[in-house]
């Protein structure tokens, strides 16, 4: 069965420096998003991408912040410098189209983002 | 803002035995869509059942089911004949009919299934 997989599972790095976490969502899938989990806290939705533009996203999503699909398959959020309070659980995840509007979204596994 | 209010952190049920997952959200919408997800440890979430909210009719999935409140602003998930992998984190989740995947989830309940 198709997956949406998340590269890496995990990552420390050092408060400034930037992370780029990657994402492969299903093959035939055409909106992409991605969602943060602090510990103890609930998901939350930071940005949604469609046709190679950003559709929808949330305050958190700063500029800071950016996603990329550099090519047919990878979906890439970058963080430019950051800081102790992006250490989360971020999931990427993918829909053919939500155009129904019941659509399911299909969640990787997170990568979990550790900044000191 | 819509927000979703799961107020049970961890349940725990016994195998084979019924248990009861609760979700309160608040919306001043009247098109929206309900969600639980089950997220089993270092696994990714996956749907269990959803639900529209023009539907009066309880969503329905094998051993799943909801009770969905729609004045109460309710949504809670019923799992019968629970079983060992049944256990994980379950999250609420509201999505308006507006959004393009924007969902809005619950801080989760951890449901642990004792043989």
């Amino acid at each position: 069965e198709p997956e949406v997989t998340q590269t890496p599972s995990h990552q420390v790095t050092q408060m400034g420096q930037e992370v780029i976490l990657r994402c492969v969502p299903i093959s035939n899938h055409l909106y992409f998003y991605w969602y943060r989990q602090i510990l103890g806290q609930k998901v939350e939705f930071l940005v949604s991408f469609y046709n190679n533009e950003i559709s929808e996203k949330s305050e958190i999503f700063d500029d800071q912040f950016s996603v990329e699909r550099p090519d047919g398959s990878n979906f890439t959020l970058k963080i430019r410098s950051t800081k102790l309070e992006d250490s989360a659980m971020y999931f990427c995840a993918s829909i053919f189209t939500p155009a129904t509007n019941t659509g399911e979204l299909f969640f990787g596994e997170g990568s979990r983002l550790t900044v000191l | 803002a819509q927000t979703v209010t799961q107020s049970q952190p961890e349940m725990s049920v016994q195998e084979a035995e019924t248990v009861t997952l609760s979700c309160t959200y608040d919306t001043s919408e009247s098109d929206y869509y309900l969600f639980w997800y089950k997220q089993p440890p270092s696994r990714q979430m996956i749907l269990v059942i959803r639900q529209e909210a023009y539907k009066q009719q309880n969503a329905t999935e094998n051993r799943f089911s909801v009770n969905f409140q729609k004045a109460a602003k309710s949504f809670s998930l019923k799992i019968s004949d629970s079983q060992l992998g049944d256990a994980a984190m379950y999250f609420c989740a509201y999505r308006s009919w507006r959004s393009q995947g924007n969902l809005i989830f619950g801080k989760g309940t951890k449901l642990s299934v004792k043989p």
